[in-house]
């Protein structure tokens, strides 16, 4: 496709259940961040790689939480024994270059019951 | 401190006036900064990018770079109701919080 696709866009999960989000970045960039967005916040940081590396985790928020791009092009968000506080829109962006101008998939909303 | 600072707002302009949204950043290393634009429940969207000190017109947009004060801007001119969104400063991948603005028929 031509742009970021995420999926699923909606997921409501039970406390303590694992979840799995995924994102498919535009073809040929290299970059790819995910971010959490909660309500009236801008996109906080989780994690970025550059192809298949993940070269910053800084902003995971706990070790419940994982990423991975193993062949570079598509990535797995993880969310292992989810809590309420991980309610939140997950949103994936991919760039040509680590500097370069991001693009945005429609985000995961995700909601913890 | 945040790497990323923006003033939360909100901003309310008339329509037809200019907007003007302010951002301040800590990493001197920057090279990329960028302004993307939210509507309520959809993702950002990009709408500038600026490289070097100056400032560089689109359109209705004209984003402000100065390095040496770490501070970037937007202004929008002629604002219009669709203009109505929270524009989201970026830099090396980190986002402000957002400024929500509200250009007011």
């Amino acid at each position: 496709g031509a742009g970021v696709s995420q999926s699923p866009r909606y997921k409501v999960a039970k406390r303590g259940q694992d979840v799995a989000l995924r994102c498919d970045p535009i073809s040929g960039h290299v970059s790819l961040f995910w971010y959490q967005q909660a309500l009236g916040q801008g996109p906080e940081f989780l994690t970025y790689f550059q192809n298949e590396a993940q070269l910053d985790k800084s902003g995971l928020p706990s070790d419940r939480f994982f990423a991975e791009r193993p062949e570079g092009s598509v990535s797995t968000l993880k969310i292992q024994r989810t809590q309420q506080e991980d309610s939140a829109v997950y949103l994936c962006a991919s760039s040509l270059v680590q500097e370069g101008e991001a693009f945005f998939g429609q985000g995961t909303r995700l909601t913890v019951v | 401190q945040k790497e990323v600072e923006q003033n939360s707002g909100p901003l309310s302009v008339p329509e037809g006036a200019i907007a003007s949204l302010n951002c301040t950043y800590s990493d001197r290393g920057s090279q990329s900064f960028f302004w993307y634009r939210q509507y309520s429940g959809k993702s950002p969207e990009l709408i500038m990018s600026i490289y070097s000190n100056g400032d560089k017109e689109d359109g209705r947009f004209t984003a402000q770079l100065n390095k040496a004060s770490q501070y970037v801007s937007l202004l929008i001119r002629d604002s219009q109701p669709s203009d109505s969104a929270t524009y989201l400063c970026a830099v090396l991948g980190r986002f402000g919080a957002g400024t929500r603005l509200t250009v007011k028929p």
